[in-house]
């Protein structure tokens, strides 16, 4: 089984400042890992992916995110928050086989001060 | 953009009445899936195809069924509908293209039982 674990359910940052989102996963297989974005009354769009090779993956929108199998993380980090970045952010976990049914994070609100 | 679209976007219905939802696609993919989102919860699977007729069950299946008797049409039908399936729907498809076989999501439908 799998699962997948946001630490926060809203971050608050200001704008310029960095933002970190927090995602621990857990799974028996080795794991593709998402994070998805949701703007307000909108479907997910995709921000980025890991599945295999380099753990340092470069996103849509200026984030990325570091695959650490060790430490069963994948958070999202972008160095500088802009204004157009507040959303709700989801990470999701599936397996590499079979039918790829993706498990989500409960999501993490982000709100940008200006 | 993958080409899919969900109808209706919002209905409102009574208990114990029979609700079916509609997810389009345009192009072809095999895999399909049906997830709600409720608050603190993320997205949830509830059923998923990997072809015509064949369908299997998500995590919480319990009160939908679905149907897939052509490619671009997914359905998920709400045999009685409860206010606890109050919630937004979200269809999916998985783009097999794309290497990472990552999935793409409709704009959703708010689903309103009362």
């Amino acid at each position: 089984a799998q699962s997948v674990t946001q630490l926060g359910s809203h971050v608050s940052v200001s704008e310029g400042a960095l933002v970190l989102l927090r995602c621990n996963y857990s799974s028996s297989v080795p794991p593709y890992l998402f994070w998805y974005v949701q703007y307000p009354n909108q479907g997910l769009q995709l921000l980025l992916k890991y599945t295999t090779g380099a753990t340092l993956v470069k996103g849509i929108n200026g984030f990325e995110a570091e695959f650490k199998k060790s430490e069963t993380s994948f958070h999202l980090t972008k160095p500088s928050a802009h204004m157009s970045d507040a959303a709700e952010y989801f990470c999701a976990v599936t397996s590499i086989q079979g039918a790829q049914k993706l498990v989500f994070g409960q999501g993490t609100r982000l709100t940008i001060n200006p | 953009d993958a080409g899919i679209t969900q109808s209706p976007r919002h209905k409102v219905t009574e208990t114990g009445t029979p609700v079916t939802l509609r997810c389009h696609q345009t192009e072809n993919h095999r895999y399909m899936y049906w997830y709600r989102q409720d608050p603190g919860h993320g997205l949830r699977l509830i059923h998923y195809s990997y072809g015509v007729k064949d369908t299997d069950k998500g995590e919480v299946s319990d009160g939908y069924s679905v149907s897939r008797s052509k490619t671009e049409d997914f359905l998920l039908t709400l045999e009685s509908a409860t206010s606890s399936q109050t919630s937004v729907y979200f269809c999916a498809i998985r783009d097999l293209t794309s290497g990472s076989n990552e999935q793409y999501f409709g704009p959703g439908t708010r689903l309103t039982v009362t």
